[in-house]
């Protein structure tokens, strides 16, 4: 198995444009998560499904965030309208309902400008 | 106050030590305590698992939680300079429903360089 795989690896864009994150995680795996990490505030959970049901997106920041997982293979995160402020390392992982810890892509690293 | 506390360092110690990483909680409902190894522009790598109290080795590597005192321990023996990396303790609650799959809360993060 290639692992959790993100794309894009890096991305900068400007105020204001639309981004979309997209990940593929393992197959098999039951539960998708999106993570977001700064130096300032570390590794944030922001949603996370089940099945490909959004289960808890309590750590989704603002309106502008938003994520899909249309199936079992593909999710995306997209952030409508960007801002400077949204620059992190974004991070996918899946993991199965049997737990044992959870695999992490590359992430994204994108920057707002 | 955060729920998982970690010191973020940076450490800096020489080849070959023993080095002593550590992280502090404050839910007694964490079930699931972790420790993740992530070397610089890569995702975290789960490096030791554990929901009991007590020592758990493998390798080099001893991760040691104490419930009473809400203190999670990873001891790196013989360190190598590709030990060098950030580290990250995580705790973990299991998920309604799920056998063992949880969500996880993670730590700061140690920045730790091995010197050669």
């Amino acid at each position: 198995d290639a692992g959790v795989i993100q794309s894009p690896r890096h991305e900068v864009t400007e105020m204001g444009q639309e981004v979309t994150l997209r990940c593929k995680p393992i197959s098999g795996h039951d539960y998708l998560f999106w993570y977001r990490q700064t130096m300032m505030r570390g590794l944030e959970l922001l949603i996370y499904f089940n099945n490909n049901v959004p289960i808890d997106d309590s750590g989704m920041p603002e309106d502008r965030f938003s994520a899909k997982m249309p199936n079992a293979s593909f999710s995306t995160l997209k952030i409508q309208p960007s801002e400077p402020r949204d620059s992190a390392v974004y991070f996918c992982a899946s993991t199965t309902f049997r737990g044992g810890g959870y695999t992490f892509g590359s992430g994204t690293r994108l920057t707002v400008v | 106050q955060k729920e998982v506390e970690q010191d973020p360092g940076p450490l800096s110690v020489p080849e070959g030590a023993i080095v002593s990483l550590n992280c502090t909680y404050s839910n007694s409902a964490f079930q699931y305590f972790m420790w993740y190894r992530q070397y610089s522009r890569k995702g975290p790598e789960l490096l030791m698992y554990t929901y009991s109290s007590g020592n758990k080795e493998d390798g080099r590597f001893t991760a040691q939680v104490d419930k009473s005192s809400k203190y999670i321990s990873l001891f790196i023996r013989d360190s190598q300079p590709s030990d060098s990396a950030t580290y990250l303790c995580a705790r973990g609650i299991l998920i309604q429903g799920a056998q063992g799959a949880q969500k996880l809360v993670f730590g700061q993060g140690t920045r730790l360089t091995i010197n050669p």
